[in-house]
Parts: structure tokens; sequence; C-alpha cells
């Protein structure tokens, strides 16, 4: 069973610009996670889909930052415009049933960074 | 509101030497609670984690870890470490309200 992928791997723009993150859960996982870890610091959370409503986006910084989960499978996070403290690593998890003790599944992550 | 404190930032241990790796909890509700590895240029790896039970947890490449509720810590350790353990080492606590909230992360350094 293939794992949670993230696509790109790694993405280099200039400030000003916009960027798009894709994730694809495991399949047939109804909760999909984004987290970021900027600078060093600890992995913070996003926002959390269940299946393509957005059930918690307490953690998202600023409406430069849109995610979307059309027909509730893989999931898009846009930045735009970039800003340099966008920089960091993007993490997505996904787990099978809400509340189900926390069986979240990372992906490998996408590093952003912004010149 | 939920906090998980990782004592130390940076452990440099030597190969063969033991391990523990700190890590403390803040939380009003029950919780569960994970530690993951991030070895250099790859993405987060389960460890071990703990949901009920026993309190004393195993976890993969000879890693255990300790619930403790009186002192609301969940500390990591390794009887042994080798090189290949190299990496950053995350504590990260989930509740049912479907997020999960991760410490600072500790580099351990293992040096032959």
């Amino acid at each position: 069973e293939a794992g949670v992928t993230q696509f790109p791997s790694h993405s280099v723009i200039e400030k000003g610009q916009t960027v798009t993150l894709r994730c694809d859960p495991i399949s047939g996982h109804d909760n999909l996670y984004w987290y970021r870890r900027v600078m060093g610091k600890e992995i913070k959370f996003l926002l959390h889909f269940v299946k393509e409503s957005k059930q918690d986006e307490s953690g998202m910084p600023n409406n430069r930052f849109l995610a979307e989960r059309t027909g509730g499978t893989y999931s898009t996070l846009k930045v735009q415009p970039a800003e340099l403290e966008d920089s960091g690593v993007y993490f997505c998890a996904s787990s099978q049933v809400a509340g189900s003790r926390g069986e979240q599944y990372f992906g490998p992550g996408t590093r952003l960074t912004v010149t | 509101a939920q906090s998980v404190t990782q004592l130390d930032s940076q452990v440099p241990v030597f190969e063969e030497a033991p391990v523990e790796l700190r890590c403390n909890y803040s939380s009003s509700v029950s919780v569960y609670l994970f530690w993951y590895v991030q070895y250099p240029n790859q993405g987060l790896q389960l460890l071990l984690k703990y949901l009920s039970g026993s309190t004393l947890v195993k976890g993969i490449n000879g890693f255990e870890a300790e619930f403790n509720k009186s002192q609301t810590s969940f500390h990591l350790r390794k009887p042994s470490v080798h090189i290949s353990d190299t990496a950053e080492y995350f504590c990260a606590l989930y509740t049912n309200a479907g997020k999960s909230t991760f410490g600072d992360g500790t580099t351990l350094t293992v040096k032959p």
C-alpha cells in the first residue's frame, strides 16, 4: 500500500511568487492534515480536512495560504504571494478515522525555500 | 491547550553508549503520545506510540519509552546507540480534537 506522498520534494521560489504544494493521502483516509516546520522550530499544525471539508483551520498563518481538497482525495496548499518567512518544510499526514487515536501517517515533506 | 517540551535540543553521545531523550507534556485532556524520527533528507517516521495499557512501550530500532502520568513525561531511551541513530527526534501528543502537537525536536548525534 502506498504511503502519503507529497509533491514537489523541494521548491525554490522568489518572494512574491506563487507556489502550490500537493499531498496525496493514503487511499481511503478521510482525514488529511497539513503541518509545517519553519526555521528549525517545532512542527506546527496548519489545518485538518475531513473528506473535502475543513474541520479545523486554526493553524493557518494568514490569508496568503489557501488549502483545498476537492473531491476529498488529494489536497493542495497554495501560498500566494510567498514571503521569506514561509520558508520551511511542509508536511502532510492522513488518518483513517477522526479521533483514531493519533494514527497519523506522515509524508516526506516539501522543503520550500523563498529567496 | 496542549504543549510538548523537549528538554534537550542537542544530545551528543558516543557509539554504544545509552541515551535518553526527554519529553514533558501538558494537557487538560487525555492524550496519546508519540515519538517520531527524521533522518537527514527524509520524512517523519513513527518510532513508537503510547495509546493505553502498559506504560513501557517498545518501538523500532531498539528504542523504548515510558509514559509517566504523574510526572507528565514520555522519555525515549535506547541502551546502546549506533552511528545510524544520528537523526532528529520529535515527541508529539495527539488528542481526539484531531491534531498533533509537537516538541521542538532533539538532535541526536552519535560519535564513533
